[in-house]
């Protein structure tokens, strides 16, 4: 089974920019969960989305958004870049079925941004 | 809220000594997970284990073994016989039940394992 990938790898940005980052989760996973990972403030949750819905929202500003499509592909963009969003972002995907327990979450290599 | 507490910020061991990393944490959810990934230098986070809150079996996998204490709140993480190749950052994180928080992942500050040959 392929594991979850995340694209693009690497990504430079300039303040102001707005940015998209993709993820594909594991074949029959519909949870998709992103983390943002910086040396300041460690892994911190961003947003999960199951069903193409937004489930749960980390403390984020509303700049950071993603979405999640019917084939569980999902999406972040964070518009109006900051040197602060400068991280390694990560998605990752479970088997989540609704009323069900919490399964274990399986990582992409992360979408490395740097804004200058 | 939820915390994670992982006190030991950097560990140096080495080659086959053992070593147990700390985690303590804070919930006031009856039903919880716990769980610990290993981030390499790669930089992908790589599942070692899930454990639920009514399940205090410990575990043991090859050179792996986790002591869950819902006493103390603590999940420790021992390594036996450490290599060069377990050198990475260790992560501890919790989940609250699936109705309260969904899959959001709770995570400790982590440790840097450093085994020397």
């Amino acid at each position: 089974k392929a594991g979850v990938t995340q694209t693009p790898r690497y990504l430079i940005k300039t303040r102001g920019q707005q940015v998209t980052l993709s993820c594909s989760p594991i074949s029959g996973h519909r949870s998709v969960s992103w983390y943002q990972q910086t040396p300041g403030q460690g892994l911190q949750f961003l947003f999960e989305y199951f069903s193409e819905t937004q489930r749960n929202k980390g403390n984020f500003p509303g700049r950071f958004s993603g979405r999640q499509f019917s084939n569980s592909r999902s999406e972040m963009n964070v518009s109006t870049l900051e040197l602060g969003d400068s991280a390694l972002y990560l998605c990752a995907s479970s088997f989540l079925i609704a009323g069900g327990v919490v399964n274990e979450q399986f990582f992409g290599p992360g979408t490395r941004l740097t804004v200058l | 809220a939820q915390k994670v507490t992982q006190a030991q910020t950097e560990i140096s061991v080495v080659e086959k000594e053992d070593v147990t990393l700390d985690c303590v944490y804070e919930t006031r959810d009856t039903t919880y997970y716990l769980f610990w990934y290993k981030q390499p230098p790669s930089g992908e986070l790589v599942f070692l284990i899930r454990r639920n809150s009514f399940d205090e079996q410990n575990e043991i996998s090859g050179r792996y073994s986790w002591n869950f204490q819902k006493s103390t709140s603590s999940f420790n993480f021992t390594i036996t016989a450490s290599q060069v190749v377990d050198s990475a950052v260790y992560f501890c994180a919790l989940s609250g039940g699936l109705e309260t928080s969904g899959s959001r992942l709770t995570f400790g500050e982590g440790t840097q394992l450093t085994v020397n040959p």
